[in-house]
């Protein structure tokens, strides 16, 4: 699976739009996007994945860049429960293994 | 509907001793997996299961074993704890087509040993 690279860190302002960013240049033609996002040591929790089309559902859109080689992940208004680690994995989904990086940390201020 | 159930929920083991962390599912799901979070740190795949009967290891699989008997349990055995394995362990199902839509995760175990 191709590798992922993601700030450590970010923070926006609560209400604002948070747009995490990543890294995934040795993306493969099979390999999907995904995004989780881990709350305080809790169980991870699936956001969106993609694979060359932008996705959109109730917590988040993702953007794939044309040539998918980086994406964009977008809460579109923040918010203080939206703290947490956020994840950027790539993956074919043929063999069901998820990587995870060390993410990078939303810090979503009031 | 509980999802991923794991038990238990905190555990503190003496050096050598065994036991198995249990994890199950109510989904249906094929693929099962176990994951290890060291603090600060990603998670990292000790071993999975795409099916009744079928294990594999991962990244971290030492010290550990699975089996999967029936679709819904894949419990984890420590065979003789050591202090290395004080972690936070998570279990892990989706349906096998699948990985498309997502991985549910259980809301883990943390488990000391001293």
């Amino acid at each position: 699976d191709a590798k992922t690279t993601q700030p450590p860190s970010m923070d926006c302002a609560e209400g604002r739009a948070a747009n995490l960013p990543c890294n995934h240049s040795t993306i493969s033609g099979n390999e999907y996007v995904y995004w989780y996002r881990q709350i305080h040591s809790q169980g991870p929790q699936y956001i969106i994945h993609g694979l060359k089309n932008n996705e959109t559902n109730e917590m988040a859109s993702l953007i794939i860049t044309e040539d998918r080689k980086s994406s964009t992940l977008i809460l579109p208004h923040a918010t203080l429960r939206d703290t947490a680690v956020y994840y950027c994995i790539v993956n074919a989904g043929a063999n069901s293994k998820l990587t995870f990086g060390k993410g990078i940390t939303l810090s979503v201020r009031p | 509907n509980a999802g991923v159930t794991q038990t238990p929920k905190f555990q503190v083991l003496k050096t050598g001793q065994s036991m198995t962390l249990q994890c199950a599912q109510d989904m249906n799901h094929e693929y099962m997996s176990w994951y290890r979070q060291d603090p600060g740190m990603g998670l990292r795949l000790i071993h999975y299961s795409v099916g009744a009967g079928i294990t594999d290891q991962g990244e971290v699989p030492n010290g550990y074993n699975v089996s999967r008997s029936t679709t819904e349990d894949f419990p984890l055995r420590l065979l003789s704890a050591a202090p290395s394995q004080t972690s936070v362990y998570f279990c892990a199902s989706s349906s096998w087509t699948g990985a498309l839509y997502g991985y549910t995760f259980g809301s883990g175990t943390r488990l000391t040993v001293v």
